[in-house]
């Protein structure tokens, strides 16, 4: 079957580093991407990977290993409001435009 | 530029009842997707819609369906509610398959009664 697997929960301090892993398990695949979710809300776009390697985008970076079939997002300088959850997702085929999510992680951070 | 938006925010049926969501794309976005979340789970794929014709469906019952306008907006229709239809049904659109980024509504809450 298709899967993508992360941990449900991780907990961190303002101001620290945190990563969120993902494997994911596909019959296809058209790159990675992560979501933020806060409680009720939007998810809303973070980040995209195509090709291996680390994507920065500010506060924000992924990292694609496609060989290894996992990525991780990480987040530095920590701060209240990045407490939400947060969604891998994989597009498994070129021709469909869904995406494949994870089951989620809630990121608590903590002053 | 607006986002997509959806409506009605929330929404309380009965079981057996049918409900009807809708939602409207970011302008020049021809992709709608519906996605059902239910209570701390992730998002599981239900409907795509591209340039007014269903493209893929997920792995759900045919009471769930929906439909495209001309304008690109979108429609979900869930026939004969069931308890576990309760949840966060999610809109999402964008404008080419080359790309992952999809962008979402905040949702429509429905609740079964």
């Amino acid at each position: 079957g298709q899967s993508l697997e992360q941990p449900s929960e991780v907990t961190a301090v303002e101001g620290a580093i945190v990563q969120i892993n993902c494997t994911y398990q596909t019959s296809g695949f058209y790159g990675l991407s992560w979501y933020q979710q806060h409680d009720g809300g939007a998810p809303t776009f973070l980040s995209y990977n195509a090709l291996d390697g680390l994507e920065e985008t500010g506060r924000f970076s992924s990292f694609l290993s496609r060989s290894d079939s996992y990525g991780y997002l990480l987040l530095q300088e920590l701060q209240m409001k990045d407490s939400a959850s947060y969604f891998c997702a994989v597009r498994d085929n070129g021709n469909t435009g869904k995406l494949i999510f994870g089951q989620g992680t809630t990121l608590q951070v903590k002053p | 530029e607006a986002g997509v938006t959806q409506s009605p925010t929330h929404l309380i049926k009965t079981r057996g009842q049918q409900a009807t969501l809708r939602c409207s794309p970011i302008s020049g976005h021809t992709s709608v997707y519906w996605y059902q979340q239910a209570l701390g789970l992730g998002l599981q794929f239900l409907l795509w819609y591209d340039e007014g014709e269903e493209r893929n469906r997920g792995n759900f019952p045919p009471r769930f369906s929906g439909r495209q306008f001309p304008n690109y907006s979108s429609e979900l229709n869930v026939n004969a509610l069931e308890l576990e239809d309760s949840a966060l049904y999610l809109c999402a659109s964008d404008p080419s398959l080359a790309k992952n980024i999809q962008y979402f509504g905040a949702g429509t809450r429905l609740s079964v009664l």
